[in-house]
């Protein structure tokens, strides 16, 4: 069974600070990995994801996410916080043996202060 | 992931009605997948379709809830007799094969009065 355990319900930075999401994962499979933004009454829209190769991973709006197998960790950075970066973020993992079943994370929601 | 439907975006129904929710993938798109959130949680699983198949239902519950992907047309998620622990937004992801990236819809959010 695969399971995502994001550390921190909420997240405070200040504007133009480092943004560090953290998101653990279990799968007895390789996992795909996904990181997944949330605007308000909106849907979710698809940050990055890792399926095989590169470990670190460059997504939109500057996010990147290093996986890291040994530590079963896809943290989402982001140098320089932006106020519109304030949204809530899903951590997901899905099963690479098919049955595309995606797991998602409780959500971290990012707050950006001035 | 504007080119994932859903319809309507916001339905209220009262206790014991049914609920119809619709989702028109990406064109292109031949697999469909079925999220609910509740209130200040992440998204569950509930079913993955493909026209005219039901491949994964394993996260929809056994009683009132029923989901179809016909040859024409939308995907149809139904409740019926709602009760108000169904309130919730339910989201459609597509997707162009069974492991390639979900695309979502804005959602619909149910309220069950």
């Amino acid at each position: 069974a695969q399971s995502v355990t994001q550390l921190g319900s909420h997240v405070s930075v200040s504007e133009g600070a480092l943004v560090l999401l953290r998101c653990n994962y279990s799968s007895s499979v390789p996992p795909y990995l996904f990181w997944y933004v949330q605007y308000p009454n909106q849907g979710l829209q698809l940050l990055l994801k890792y399926t095989t190769g590169a470990t670190l991973v460059k997504g939109i709006n500057g996010f990147e996410a290093e996986f890291k197998k040994s530590e079963t960790s896809f943290h989402l950075t982001k140098p320089s916080a932006h106020m519109s970066d304030a949204a809530e973020y899903f951590c997901a993992v899905s099963d690479t043996t098919g049955g595309f079943k995606t797991i998602f994370g409780a959500g971290t929601r990012l707050f950006v202060k001035a | 992931n504007a080119g994932v439907m859903q319809n309507p975006r916001h339905l209220v129904r009262r206790r014991g009605q049914e609920a119809r929710l619709r989702c028109s993938p990406m064109k292109g798109h031949s697999h469909v997948y079925w999220y609910r959130q509740l209130p200040e949680e992440g998204l569950k699983f509930m079913v993955y379709l493909q026209k005219e198949n039901i491949i994964d239902e394993s996260g929809m519950p056994k009683e009132r809830f029923s989901a179809e992907f016909p040859k024409e047309g939308p995907s149809i998620l139904r409740i019926q007799q709602v009760v108000r622990g169904d309130s919730a937004a339910y989201f459609c992801a597509s997707s162009q094969g069974g492991t390639d990236t979900q695309y979502f819809g804005p959602g619909t959010r149910l309220t069950v009065l």
